[in-house]
């Protein structure tokens, strides 16, 4: 019965890098939130996806960021082009069905951009 | 528009007390209410939830009430124990909340052995 796992844990990048984030939901859930947590910060929503859709990008940068969550396989968060602001804790949460509904996070990723 | 938990920031109680942590919501059309609990290094976990045809809720150790007409609601610990300290946040929902759940910075709560 595994929750919603994410990997890497913990990831380091440079300066113009790209960093690429996974989310696995729980079984059975077939949607998927990402957030974002600066330090000292509650969670910021970024993006809400369902297999092969981006419902919901109003919390996402325009630029260097993107999602997405293929018919097989974990939903990707990607950061292109990393900077310093972009190092923070992201939280994927998966949910059985969509708005409203109970959401479960996982441990998140923390990023370092060096 | 959204509906933000508001929180006070930090709370201490000594083990064994009974601790309260408060949230107030802005929008009256939020219906669900969850709380969550994160500790340190660890990504946010459900606690309990309330609807807003409840005004109280009960699970292990845990209370929550909820009084829509101040829009307000409160989340009780009994005995709380060290194992207890983390951030807690309550996450309104309702029909414009969309699809996100916003969080403010939630209280934090040290428990003193």
């Amino acid at each position: 019965n595994a929750g919603v796992m994410q990997n890497p844990r913990h990831l380091v990048r440079r300066r113009g890098q790209e960093a690429r984030l996974r989310c696995s939901p729980m079984k059975g859930h077939s949607h998927v939130y990402w957030y974002r947590q600066l330090p000292e910060e509650g969670l910021k929503f970024m993006v809400y996806l369902q297999k092969e859709n981006i419902i919901d990008e109003s919390g996402m940068p325009k630029e260097r960021f993107s999602a997405e969550f293929p018919k097989e396989g974990p939903s990707i968060l990607r950061i292109q082009q990393v900077v310093r602001g972009d190092s923070a804790a992201y939280f994927c949460a998966s949910s059985p069905t969509g708005r409203g509904d109970t959401q479960y996070f996982g441990p998140g990723t923390r990023l370092t951009v060096l | 528009g959204e509906s933000v938990g508001l929180h006070l920031p930090t709370l201490s109680v000594q083990e064994g007390d009974n601790s309260i942590i408060n949230c107030a919501y802005s929008n009256s059309a939020s219906d669900y209410f969850i709380w969550y609990k994160q500790e340190s290094g660890k990504g946010p976990q459900f606690i309990i939830d309330i609807r807003s045809n409840m005004d109280k809720r009960q699970g292990q150790r845990v209370t929550v009430l909820l009084n829509k007409t101040v829009k307000h609601l409160s989340l009780q610990i009994a005995a709380t124990q060290p194992g207890d300290s983390a951030v807690y946040f309550c996450a309104p929902v309702g029909q414009n909340t969309g699809n996100q759940f916003y969080f403010g910075t939630g209280t934090s709560l040290t428990v003193i052995p």
